[in-house]
């Protein structure tokens, strides 16, 4: 199956400082990929969505010059929190779109999720 | 507007049957997908719908209703290791996920 990787899986990082997080796609080329943040016993919320080779596209309330997403290859997607604040602390979750074909010719637009980076900002 | 609402606790007992609910409103519907999380952990696939009806996976079955905005997921026979928040999440028209609130689930010996 596809595998999604993220590195690194823990962070701790002082106020002002910028951190960024690497979302790989292993043995599968990834178009779209998407960026979650998570707060403690909160569901995941969709920061943005990540295509190869164009800018990313924010959710609204999202600082687009804050979560800089870089999508430079097909197998790499990059989220940079610059100037971290503690309230930026959170656990990030990246996912990769896979589309299949399933019977029925129905197309399930499945997403692989990577293992998520615990972000701590002191 | 966009919205997935889901219980936000529930408790059962080791080997007993749940059933979560799921209901959404939103722009465009591409398929309602069910994760499972632990804590701490990322989601993990469930099952996937894009018809009515029932789809059947071992332990794990789900239903949905497209008229009624409606979904369900059932766990059967159930182990302490289904302790863990189950979020609902529906693909937008433009494929985006959108998750519900998530239920914690907690099972009891």
């Amino acid at each position: 199956g596809a595998v999604v990787s993220q590195h690194p899986s823990r962070v701790i990082c002082k106020s002002g400082t910028s951190v960024k997080i690497e979302c790989r796609s292993l043995d599968f080329q990834a178009t779209t990929m998407f960026w979650y943040r998570q707060f403690p016993k909160q569901s995941l919320m969709l920061m943005a969505t990540s295509n190869e080779g164009s800018k990313a596209t924010y959710e609204q309330g999202v600082e687009k010059d804050k979560f800089l997403i870089n999508h430079a290859s097909l197998t790499l997607s990059t989220l940079t929190v610059t100037s971290a604040h503690p309230e930026d602390s959170s656990f990030y979750i990246c996912s990769a779109r896979v589309p299949r074909m399933l019977d029925r010719g129905r197309v399930l637009h499945e997403q692989y999720f990577g293992p998520g980076t615990r972000l701590t900002v002191t | 507007g966009q919205n997935i609402d889901q219980p936000t606790e529930m408790t059962a007992t080791e080997g007993a049957i749940v059933q979560i609910n799921c209901t959404y409103q939103t722009s465009g519907f591409n398929g309602l997908f069910w994760y499972q999380q632990h804590a701490g952990e990322a989601p993990t696939f469930l099952s996937y719908n894009v018809l009515d009806g029932l789809e059947e996976k071992g332990r794990f079955s789900s239903f949905l209703s497209r008229s009624k905005g409606y979904s369900y997921l059932l766990l059967k026979e159930l182990q302490m290791k289904d302790s863990a928040s189950y979020l609902c999440a529906v693909a937008s028209g433009t494929y985006k996920y959108i998750f519900g609130t998530g239920t914690r689930l907690k099972v009891l010996a």
